[in-house]
């Protein structure tokens, strides 16, 4: 069955670093999304992306933030200068345009020090 | 903002008992979906639900929906240890597409 990859599956950073997160979504889908989850807490939703452009975005997804289909399979959400608090597991989530159910992936942890 | 928000926020039992967890809203809906997700794992899609639909069933999950109440519920029917994880309800207003708002969950432990 086809899934959601994502990589790497932890990253450590130094604060001010710029990271990458990759993602496969699912060969057939046309909406990407990116949440994050702080330890802890709620799954919180920070950009969609459509048709080569974000189509809406949290208030938490500021200036720092961007996300990029670089190709036909790769989505990737970058963090231009990591803080402590962006310390958390990010998931990258798709689905085609036949159903509402989003597919996520196994997240990648994302550690500021 | 529409929340959802899940109770009881963590629930014991033995296995072969069955688990009820609830998860209530606060704007209205397009559908609504559970996902569970093990510790420190990805989330994995349980059951989706549509505004105009009252209850779903997929093996053991039973999921209810009371738009009246801006409620649903999510039932595991003869639970096992392997369903130890947390649970999370997160709806969608918009249609599809759109981002979805996560609840905090219930951590369920069933116990052998």
């Amino acid at each position: 069955e086809p899934e959601v990859t994502q990589t790497p599956s932890h990253q450590v950073t130094q604060m001010g670093q710029e990271v990458i997160l990759r993602c496969v979504p699912i060969s057939n889908h046309l909406y990407f999304y990116w949440y994050r989850q702080i330890l802890g807490q709620k799954v919180e939703f920070l950009v969609s992306f459509y048709n080569n452009e974000i189509s809406e975005k949290s208030e938490i997804f500021d200036d720092q933030f961007s996300v990029e289909r670089p190709d036909g399979s790769n989505f990737t959400l970058k963090i231009r200068s990591t803080k402590l608090e962006d310390s958390a597991m990010y998931f990258c989530a798709s689905n085609p345009v036949s159903t509402d159910t989003q597919y996520f992936g196994p997240g990648t942890r994302l550690t500021v020090l | 903002s529409q929340q959802g928000e899940e109770d009881p926020q963590a629930l014991s039992i033995q296995e072969g008992e069955n688990a009820t967890m609830n998860c209530s809203y606060k704007t209205s809906i397009n559908n609504l979906q559970w996902y569970r997700q093990n510790s420190g794992r990805g989330l994995v899609h349980l059951i989706l639900i549509r505004s105009n639909e009252r209850e779903k069933h997929s093996g053991r999950l039973r999921v209810t929906l009371d738009t009246s109440k801006k409620s649903s519920s999510l039932l595991i029917t003869a639970s096992r240890a392997a369903d130890t994880a947390s649970y999370f309800c997160a709806t969608d207003a918009s249609g599809g597409y759109n981002k979805l708002i996560f609840g905090a969950g219930t951590r369920l432990a069933v116990h052998p």
